[in-house]
């Protein structure tokens, strides 16, 4: 069965730390992975991954994907309150059809 | 352009009654899957729609149901209700399934209160 796992649950940190969140995965089919953020409302997208080894950024959040080791990391530089989010891993697989299994996500908190 | 739409955003239902869930996905988007997020089994794919076709379902009962109209809006029906079908449920939207691009707009959601 494929699934998506998520570490830690939860996290809280001060302003200013620095923070990794973790995926890994167990899926047939890969195609992709995806980052989104929760603030009690809609997913926003962040990032998709679809290749090993390279980097993509976005301000002070940055992500990176492992194929062969399955796991992707969400790295959160100079943490803001606003910040503060449930963040959601998610992989897109496809056999005869396409299909996105979400992890049980990583709540993170951020204190001033 | 505007963002995926979901109405209603909040509802409170009996047990045993059905209700009806709206969603008309971003302009020019084909797709809608639908989703069901709780606290305990997070966020869970219930069924995704493209050119008025149901493509993939996921693992619930049949209880839960959809469909897509040709302007790609698409309903979902969920009868019988429980007390564990209180949940947020999320339409997502995205261009067109079987692309690279996985990327989906989330609408706010409905959230839905079964008592």
């Amino acid at each position: 069965e494929d699934k998506v796992v998520q570490s830690p649950l939860s996290l809280v940190v001060h302003e200013g730390d620095t923070v990794t969140l973790n995926c890994s995965y167990e899926v047939t089919n890969f195609r992709s992975l995806l980052w989104y953020k929760q603030e009690k409302k809609a997913p926003t997208f962040l990032f998709m991954l679809t290749s090993s080894g390279i980097e993509k950024k976005s301000g002070r959040l940055s992500s990176i994907l492992d194929k062969k080791e399955l796991f992707s990391i969400l790295n959160i530089t100079a943490t803001q309150t606003g910040d503060s989010a449930v963040y959601l891993c998610a992989v897109g697989t496809k056999t005869s059809y396409d299909k996105v299994i979400f992890g049980p996500g990583t709540s993170l908190s951020v204190i001033p | 352009k505007a963002g995926v739409t979901q109405t209603p955003r909040y509802l409170i239902k009996t047990r045993g009654q059905q209700v009806t869930l709206s969603c008309s996905p971003i302009s020019g988007h084909r797709s809608v899957s639908w989703y069901q997020q709780t606290p305990g089994q997070g966020l869970q794919f219930l069924f995704e729609y493209f050119s008025e076709t149901q493509r993939n379902k996921g693992n619930f009962p049949g209880r839960f149901s959809g469909r897509q109209f040709s302007n790609s809006r698409s309903e979902m029906n969920v009868s019988t209700l429980e007390l564990g079908d209180s949940a947020l449920y999320l339409c997502a939207s995205r261009i067109v399934p079987g692309q690279e691009i996985y990327e989906q707009y989330f609408g706010p959601g409905t959230r839905l209160t079964v008592t």
